[in-house]
């Protein structure tokens, strides 16, 4: 099982909404990423989480708020986010770099600011 | 500075003919490759990725190819098709990230 499930598939929200986006994987992998995609750029990282804890934040803003409940699960907690947010995010599950194994991605939610 | 660079952004080749895309990294200490492919409104699917102890690796119609000298790694899509038509993006890891290429386009005309 090579999957990695994002939901919800489609997100609109407005600048004052409280939304989150979820992302689980049963690979065992230790290792989750969330990255930011715009229209016809590549994926730019967000967030880093290694064994539930998180290791990397690409500087950014506090409206974006990740979480790793499990070594299955992440989510992404959105407030207050500014039109310029609207992008697909995607999340990405790896058993480790280090050990040369690529990184699988969700479907991505897409989102939309209004 | 970009860890990978990929050049040039758009690629078209007729169906039937080969395409190789091309990647050049700056890291020497690099040792894992991967090679990414995004149809539109799709998910970055991984087709190939190879390590440094290895100069090519082949999975039926594409291939990887490394140069470590040069410090540049090539994807080879033999007999291309329609669906062969995406996004295709490098990427190498360091420091506990993978950071992408600006990616090219593939078209294949039929």
């Amino acid at each position: 099982d090579t999957e990695v499930t994002q939901t919800p598939k489609h997100l609109v929200m407005g600048m004052t909404n409280k939304k989150s986006l979820k992302c689980e994987q049963h690979m065992g992998h230790r290792a989750m990423y969330w990255y930011k995609q715009k229209a016809k750029k590549p994926p730019e990282l967000m967030f880093v989480y290694s064994y539930e804890k998180l290791s990397i934040n690409e500087s950014v803003p506090s409206r974006f708020s990740p979480e790793c409940p499990n070594s299955s699960l992440l989510n992404l907690h959105l407030h207050a986010l500014q039109p310029e947010d609207s992008a697909l995010y995607l999340c990405a599950s790896s058993q480790s770099f280090i050990r040369g194994r690529g990184a699988f991605f969700g479907q991505g939610t897409r989102l939309t600011v209004v | 500075g970009e860890n990978v660079e990929q050049h040039p952004s758009t690629l078209s080749v007729q169906e039937g003919d080969s395409a190789v895309i091309k990647c050049t990294y700056s890291d020497s200490a690099s040792n894992y490759f991967p090679w990414y492919k995004q149809e539109l409104g799709k998910r970055p699917q991984l087709i190939i990725d190879i390590r440094s102890n290895v100069g090519e690796k082949k999975d039926q119609r594409i291939a990887v190819t490394l140069n470590k000298t040069a410090k540049h790694f090539s994807l080879h899509i033999t007999e291309t098709q329609p669906e062969d038509s995406a996004v295709y993006f490098c990427a190498t890891p360091k420091g506990g990230k993978l950071t992408f290429g600006k990616g090219i386009t593939l078209s294949v005309r039929p």
